[in-house]
């Protein structure tokens, strides 16, 4: 049963071009939100992360909005550049309940960024 | 400072064989999670420790899996007879813990082979 799946898994964009990156839920009690990137032979590094009391949070280059009606969020690079070539994996937990350190993640999507 | 650091790199075992593996969590981080990775997939979660005790052990596979923290830092995972599908990389993670305190921190993994 994946609670949270990223249903690309790879993208390609262009330097200088927009990056989206989308993730779904299932789970009603998810209530706070993560992405994270992860280069090979690292582990995963927190990039940004939305409470679902938002529908926007920016950073950056990185922007993540979150449609709580449709169980989707989605991540945005602007611009894209090169360094930004990784995997990214979508998380999420239940904050308000007592198992809040438990984050459920998406399969992941592989970002090549062309020069 | 020094991140989450994680001991061995990689290991390989023979079937049947104990392993136990190693996670120093960053210095002040109450909090510790243990995740396992397979192959083209996200992290899959396992267990967190608040302090000493296990705070949500819910994703231990079976009874072969055990995982301490007796000083409230260092934990150390215990996996006895080891089958080839434990073969995967076990990511660590740590985190100040509170209520907002969501973001955990990645070490590099451990790459367990089991032959």
């Amino acid at each position: 049963d994946q609670q949270v799946k990223q249903n690309s898994p790879s993208l390609s964009v262009q330097e200088g071009r927009i990056s989206i990156l989308n993730c779904d839920y299932t789970n009603s009690m998810f209530d706070y939100f993560l992405w994270y990137k992860k280069y090979p032979a690292e582990g995963p590094t927190f990039l940004i992360s939305i409470s679902s009391i938002k529908d926007k949070n920016e950073d950056g280059r990185f922007t993540v909005f979150l449609n709580k009606s449709a169980k989707h969020l989605s991540l945005h690079i602007v611009p894209s550049q090169p360094g930004d070539s990784a995997v990214y994996f979508c998380a999420a937990t239940n904050a308000g309940g007592t198992s809040y350190g438990k984050l459920t993640f998406g399969q992941g999507t592989i970002l090549t960024v062309h020069p | 400072g020094a991140g989450v650091s994680q001991t061995p790199s990689n290991k390989v075992t023979e079937k049947g064989k104990y392993v136990e593996l190693r996670c120093d969590p960053i210095s002040g981080h109450t909090a510790l999670y243990w995740y396992r990775q397979s192959l083209g997939q996200g992290p899959e979660f396992l267990i967190y420790f608040q302090g000493t005790g296990a705070a949500d052990d819910s994703g231990l596979p079976n009874d072969r899996f055990f995982a301490v923290r007796p000083e409230g830092s260092v934990s150390t995972l215990k996996i006895q007879r080891t089958e080839r599908g434990d073969s995967a990389v076990y990511l660590c993670a740590s985190s100040f813990s509170g209520t907002g305190i969501y973001e955990q921190y990645f070490g590099p993994g451990t790459r367990l082979t089991v032959t």
